[in-house]
């Protein structure tokens, strides 16, 4: 079936570098995508979205990639620091008709910052 | 503008019982959302509400339902509850609108059934 899934599920990095969280999706009529970040105790919180007719997106520090190629999405994470110490969502919407959507989760990368 | 809020935040229930939880969406916000969330299955989509009516649904038995009231605020209930229904059960407000699609999430409501 589809779905939307992550390469890595741990990552450590130093303060400081930038990282980098891929997924991957199987639903090539995908047309949107979004970055969710889980702190421990919390719900979801949006981080930063892609429609599929952009390769690239930039936030505050966050830049998302699209791929559609390769069906890629990474989020890249500039000067990481240990507030971003979570974990991270793809999620890609799935639409199911009447104006009605769900989003499809990948299982979630848990970055840990290293002071 | 305040955010989702869910309630109870913690809830302790014994199999075979039911729960009633709740989710107040963002002022303005028509759709809610509800997902299941567990170590071992991620996030998994329960069921969508819109204007009191549900357009859409994951694949969970009927044991799981819900419903949403004329404020936009929703419930979910869960009856017989089993010792796999333990999970964080999480709620999304949206506009609701084709094409405004970012979901915000309240903090979840922790079920653990005993």
């Amino acid at each position: 079936g589809e779905s939307v899934g992550l390469h890595l599920p741990t990552l450590s990095v130093q303060e400081g570098d930038n990282s980098i969280i891929n997924c991957a999706y199987s639903n090539s009529a995908s047309d949107y995508f979004i970055w969710y970040k889980q702190e421990s105790g919390k719900g979801p919180q949006f981080i930063i979205d892609i429609r599929s007719n952009m390769d690239k997106r930039q936030g505050q520090r966050v830049t998302v990639l699209l791929n559609k190629t390769v069906k890629h999405l990474s989020l890249q994470i500039a000067a990481t620091q240990p507030g971003d110490s979570a974990v991270y969502f793809c999620a890609e919407k799935v639409e199911s008709g009447a104006g009605s959507y769900q989003l499809t989760f990948g299982k979630g990368t848990k970055l840990s910052v290293i002071p | 503008k305040a955010g989702v809020t869910q309630t109870p935040r913690y809830l302790i229930k014994t199999r075979g019982q039911q729960v009633t939880l709740s989710c107040s969406p963002i002022s303005g916000h028509r759709s809610v959302s509800w997902y299941q969330q567990t170590p071992g299955q991620g996030l998994q989509f329960l069921f969508e509400y819109f204007s009191e009516t549900q357009r859409n649904k994951g694949n969970f038995p009927g044991r799981f339902s819900g419903r949403q009231f004329s404020n936009s605020r929703s419930e979910m209930n869960v009856s017989t509850l089993e010792l796999g229904d333990s999970a964080l059960y999480l709620c999304a407000s949206s506009g609701g609108f084709l094409g405004n699609t970012e979901a915000f999430f309240g903090q979840g409501t922790r079920l653990t059934v005993v």
